[in-house]
Parts: structure tokens; sequence; C-alpha cells
């Protein structure tokens, strides 16, 4: 398995506070994920980076900002956590590369949920 | 742009019965095709995956093909167990540096 791993696992906050989630991997990989898992939407990307301080916007990235300053860390942040946001966060990874280019590995997910 | 289309469920079968879950691409370009599997409570891990046509990809008894004619990536399994329940995400992706495009997963329960 991808040494992965994510915190917390599981977060209940309020709405209006900043939240941060925590991807950390032992990979040294140059790639990295973060996805929102929900019912009917299967996974959508909310934002990537390809190296450290370069990231880019997914499809559903309004409300959430990223920071990567280590190769090994990528940062997910909501700076003001509404109820739409309760959902499971996935990270993944990818090789720059390589054959397997093309894959993804995933993390064990952070359950997240807005009151 | 690229999307993945998967049948929906709940499927629920028989341990031992035959299993199919339906899943078709578009796409612009020429995508590996992926299944990936999420137990319940964990994390989505690679089930098997094809880079061109008419490849299979095969992992733990499952089988898919890349068949670029039909623009298709069924996923099949001869018996299944009740150990095969999870939802199961069909995905595309290109080489480097592009996100995975998933499906909206189908969930499948398995009875003994």
């Amino acid at each position: 398995d991808a040494g992965i791993t994510q915190s917390p696992r599981h977060k209940v906050t309020e709405t209006g506070t900043p939240v941060t989630l925590r991807c950390h991997q032992t990979e040294n990989h140059r790639y990295m994920y973060w996805y929102r898992q929900d019912p009917g939407h299967g996974l959508r990307l909310i934002h990537y980076s390809y190296g450290v301080k370069d990231t880019d916007k997914g499809e559903v990235s309004d409300g959430y900002s990223v920071s990567r300053s280590k190769t090994e860390d990528f940062l997910l942040t909501l700076e003001s956590a509404t109820s739409s946001q309760t959902s499971v966060y996935f990270c993944a990874i990818s090789e720059s590369a390589g054959s397997n280019t093309d894959t993804q590995y995933f993390g064990p997910g952070t359950r997240l949920t807005v009151l | 742009g690229d999307s993945v289309t998967q049948m929906e469920g709940p499927v629920t079968l028989s341990e031992e019965a035959f299993l199919t879950i339906n899943c078709t691409y578009t796409a612009t370009g020429y995508p590996s095709l992926f299944w990936y599997v999420q137990y319940p409570g964990e994390g989505l891990q690679l089930l098997l995956k094809a880079t061109k046509a008419d490849d299979k990809g095969s992992n733990k008894g499952f089988e898919a093909t890349y068949r670029k004619e039909t623009t298709s990536f069924h996923l099949e399994k001869g018996s299944v167990q009740v150990s095969d329940s999870a939802v199961y995400f069909c995905a595309l992706r290109y080489m480097g540096n592009t996100p995975l495009v998933f499906g909206k997963g189908t969930r499948l329960s398995v009875i003994a």
C-alpha cells in the first residue's frame, strides 16, 4: 500500500469556523490531489498540486484553498466551513515518471461534518 | 469533456453469482481506464487497469477489457463472494498530470 495518511480521520465543526485537513505521503511522489466524495456524485476533484508551491484548481474548488510547502504534505483549508462542505475528503498521489504515471493512490479519507 | 458513465446500483447478488458492472466513457484522446474499489469505511484501492485498446486488466478474479470500438470497460467476475461487497468506481485518466475522471460508483452487495 502507498504510504499516505490523512489527519484528522474524523472531524465535526460548526459553520463559519476554519478547518484544515492534512495529507502526508512517504512515497516522494510529485503529484497530490484532494477529492471530495458525496452520494450520487462519485469523487470530484477540489485542487491538485504538481510540485512544491505549485497548485491548481479542480472541478469544485470554490470555498477551498490548498498549500504545499513540502513534497510530503498537502493541506486543504476551508476558510469558513459551510454545511455544503460536509463530505468525505480523500487525498491521492501519483508519480511523475515511469510506467505508472497514470495511476493514483488514495489515502484512507477524512469524514468532515459541518453543523 | 471526458466523462464516465457506470450502471446505477445498488446491485445485489447471491454468493457465486456472475457479476457485470457496465462502464462506458467518452474521451477526446486515448486514456487509461481503471476500476477502483472502496470497501466499507475505507479509501479507494486500485482494482485493475488497462492502458490501451484490447488490453485486459485483471486482479482478484475480476476482469475488464478496454473496448475502444464500444468505448466500454465493463467489470466482470465469474463467482462473487460476500467479501466483494463494496462500491466500485470506473475512471479514466491520461498519462502525466491530469485528473482522474470518475463515474458515480456502483454499490455491490453479495448475500450468502
